[in-house]
């Protein structure tokens, strides 16, 4: 059974432009979280979406949002993006939202510069 | 808002059981408390979840009290291959919404 994946892996923005990431979650899992990590601040929750609707959401401002498509694959965008948000952005997967056991994927490794 | 610390890190020799102990207050009433592993460049691994008392699968034990405040992994005969940081994660409610919360992690070395 194939694992979360995460692209793309590695990407280097500048101050003030977007991006977007992509994770393809567990097949049969209905539910991708997001988090971001950073030495400062630790394993941090973005957002959970199930069923295309998002259902919790961390405390993290606008410019961070996401989807979530039919087929449970999930996107996220960091708009306008700023040097405190280089971080690993790792995608979670599980069958349910708010069951706490994850699946993670290998994340994608953001630098801006 | 619940705010999970656990120690920053633990040495431990090969053969020996591990205890990490994560504090949790607020929790949310009917969530689970789950531990992860994660080695460099990877994302966190599942090891365990519980909700209350003990509970034990073929890579480590989990001991909650009653009151839930603090959970306590437990990994019997580390080896090598255990070197890695390991983080709880509990829920909370706030604001309206179900939030995931990660513990501060503990980095555990394993000596030879």
């Amino acid at each position: 059974k194939a694992g979360v994946t995460q692209t793309p892996r590695y990407l280097i923005k500048t101050r003030g432009q977007q991006v977007t990431l992509s994770c393809s979650p567990i097949s049969g899992h209905r539910s991708v979280s997001w988090y971001q990590q950073t030495p400062g601040q630790g394993l941090q929750f973005l957002f959970e979406y199930f069923s295309e609707t998002q259902r919790n959401k961390g405390n993290f401002p606008g410019r961070f949002s996401g989807r979530q498509f039919s087929n449970s694959r999930s996107e996220m965008n960091v708009s306008t993006l700023e040097l405190g948000d280089s971080a690993l952005y790792l995608c979670a997967s599980s069958w349910g939202a708010n069951t706490g056991e994850l699946f993670f994927g290998e994340g994608s490794r953001l630098t801006v510069l | 808002l619940a705010k999970t610390t656990q120690p920053i890190s633990m040495d431990s020799y090969e053969g020996q059981e591990v205890n990490i102990t994560c504090s949790h207050n607020n929790i949310a009433t009917n969530d689970y408390i789950t531990w992860y592993q994660q080695f460099p460049s990877q994302g966190p691994r599942f090891i365990i979840q519980g909700y209350k008392t003990k509970v034990t699968n073929e890579v480590a034990s989990l001991f909650i009290p009653a009151d839930r405040k603090s959970s306590t992994l437990s990994l019997p005969r580390v080896s090598l291959s255990d070197t890695a940081v390991y983080y709880c994660l509990v829920g909370a409610y706030a604001s309206g919404t179900y939030k995931y919360i990660f513990g501060t992690g503990t980095r555990l070395k394993v000596l030879a």
